[in-house]
């Protein structure tokens, strides 16, 4: 079975970090590119970032720039996310999602994890 | 920036088909997807590449593809298909980004 789970959300202060962790299991990880989407409370879908398989190509949305990393880890089959410099509207439940296979530019995502809540509150 | 246009609502009856249209101006040139989520719970790609239906995703739910709108068909409504129904698709008008839809919430009446 293909699963995507993700963990290390949580509570965090303004300003603080946090590092979001994706364990996949079920198929050839490093085949295929991943991404994280957001959903803040009540609210709809937003892409947040994206990694190709080998690493190579990585995209991120403008408010998030210079703030997250994603990278991954091939030989444990595993995405991540660092996030630094948290602000209020980073405040959402974070998704990691496996792009359709064989598709570049664009790509839907077949595969999501059950997601992980990220709180930034004082 | 590029967005996508939904509606916020679309409510019909058991049994009737429900129409839910995406509109953007790159539609044309880039594949759309539509995804279906229940409260609580992470999305579920219901329609790939415009009009293709992932395995295990009822035939009532169909897509279909027109200049700059793409809609989501779901044929014979059950009451399970009550949920919120994104459209999403590609901008690499200046970086590359995956855009969504705001959502539809589909009402069985």
């Amino acid at each position: 079975e293909v699963q995507l789970v993700e963990s290390g959300g949580g509570l965090v202060q303004p300003g603080g970090s946090l590092r979001l962790s994706c364990a996949t299991s079920g198929f050839t990880f490093s085949n295929y590119n991943i991404n994280w989407v957001r959903q803040a409370p009540g609210r709809g879908l937003e892409w947040v970032s994206y990694i190709s398989s080998s690493s190579s190509t990585i995209y991120y949305v403008d408010s998030v720039k210079g703030r997250f990393t994603i990278s991954r880890d091939n030989a444990k089959n595993s995405l991540y996310l660092q996030m630094n410099s948290l602000r209020a509207e980073d405040t959402a439940v974070y998704y990691c999602a496996r792009d359709l296979y064989g598709v570049q530019i664009d790509a839907g995502m077949d595969v999501w994890g059950q997601g992980t809540t990220v709180t930034v509150s004082s | 920036s590029y967005e996508l246009t939904q509606p916020p609502s679309v409510s019909v009856s058991p049994g009737q088909t429900a129409r839910i249209a995406c509109s953007g101006d790159a539609l044309p040139r880039h594949y759309a997807y539509w995804y279906q989520q229940k409260p609580g719970q992470a999305p579920i790609l219901v329609i790939y590449k415009d009009s293709a239906r992932p395995s295990g995703i009822p035939e009532r739910f169909s897509g279909s593809s027109s200049g700059t709108t793409v809609t989501l068909t779901i044929s014979g409504v059950q009451a399970e298909d009550e949920a919120a129904y994104y459209c999403q698709s590609t901008d690499i008008s200046a970086t590359y980004r995956k855009v969504f839809g705001g959502g539809t919430k589909l009402t069985v009446l």
